[in-house]
């Protein structure tokens, strides 16, 4: 149990066009849906915190007008990159809140912008 | 806010021998303690995880320690295997979210 699926794993884009990824959890409801970013030989950043039905809480230094978060149910969350360039392409992962704390981690998306 | 360091960086041992990662943190009202463990090109999966009601958890292989009072939480790895490497993160709960420690690349040379 407690799978979360992470869509696309690879995606490569030209700089200015946008990319969604997409989150889901799939045997499980989740109100709660985060965002990470890691580069790679480092942690996990967090980017923001996604609540189903409500805005996304942003952490601090990240651009909520670039990265668009979008949690319209509660097995769902997406995150858009607009208008990317070389400098974020990154790895990025989601996860998803279950019982008690634990989060369950999709299998990250790498995104390449040329 | 939370503040969590894990040590090492890199770590490497002979198949068979025991690695220990280490992680202090710095905010008392955590009470959750995860670690994950994750392969190149792959997302983090959990691999054990601690309260701040016990002292110590088991699972096959793989243990971890917190000492409450001295804000540090440690994982034991014992009868390594070429599989278990991978690096792996400390984690500490803070306000609903998790903050990760630095990660501990590790390599069991066979």
């Amino acid at each position: 149990g407690a799978v979360v699926s992470q869509h696309p794993s690879w995606v490569i884009c030209k700089s200015g066009t946008s990319v969604k990824i997409e989150c889901r959890s799939l045997d499980f409801q989740a109100t709660t849906m985060f965002w990470y970013r890691q580069f790679p030989k480092q942690s996990l950043m967090l980017m923001a915190t996604s609540n189903e039905g409500s805005k996304a809480t942003y952490e601090q230094g990240v651009e909520k007008d670039k990265f668009l978060i979008n949690h319209a149910s509660l097995t769902l969350s997406t995150l858009t990159v607009t208008s990317a360039h070389p400098e974020d392409s990154s790895f990025y992962i989601c996860s998803a809140d279950g019982d008690q704390e634990l989060q369950y981690f999709g299998a990250g998306t790498r995104l390449s912008v040329l | 806010g939370e503040n969590v360091e894990q040590h090492p960086s890199t770590l490497s041992v002979q198949e068979g021998d025991s690695a220990v990662i280490k992680c202090t943190y710095s905010d008392s009202a955590s009470n959750y303690f995860p670690w994950y463990k994750q392969e190149l090109g792959k997302g983090p999966q959990l691999i054990i995880d601690i309260r701040s009601n016990v002292g110590e958890k088991k699972d096959q292989r793989i243990a971890v320690t917190l000492n409450k009072t001295a804000k540090h939480f440690s994982l034991h790895i014992t009868e390594t295997q070429p599989e278990d490497s991978a690096v792996y993160f400390c984690a500490a709960n803070q306000g609903g979210k998790l903050i990760f420690g630095q990660g501990t690349e590790l390599s069991v040379k066979p």
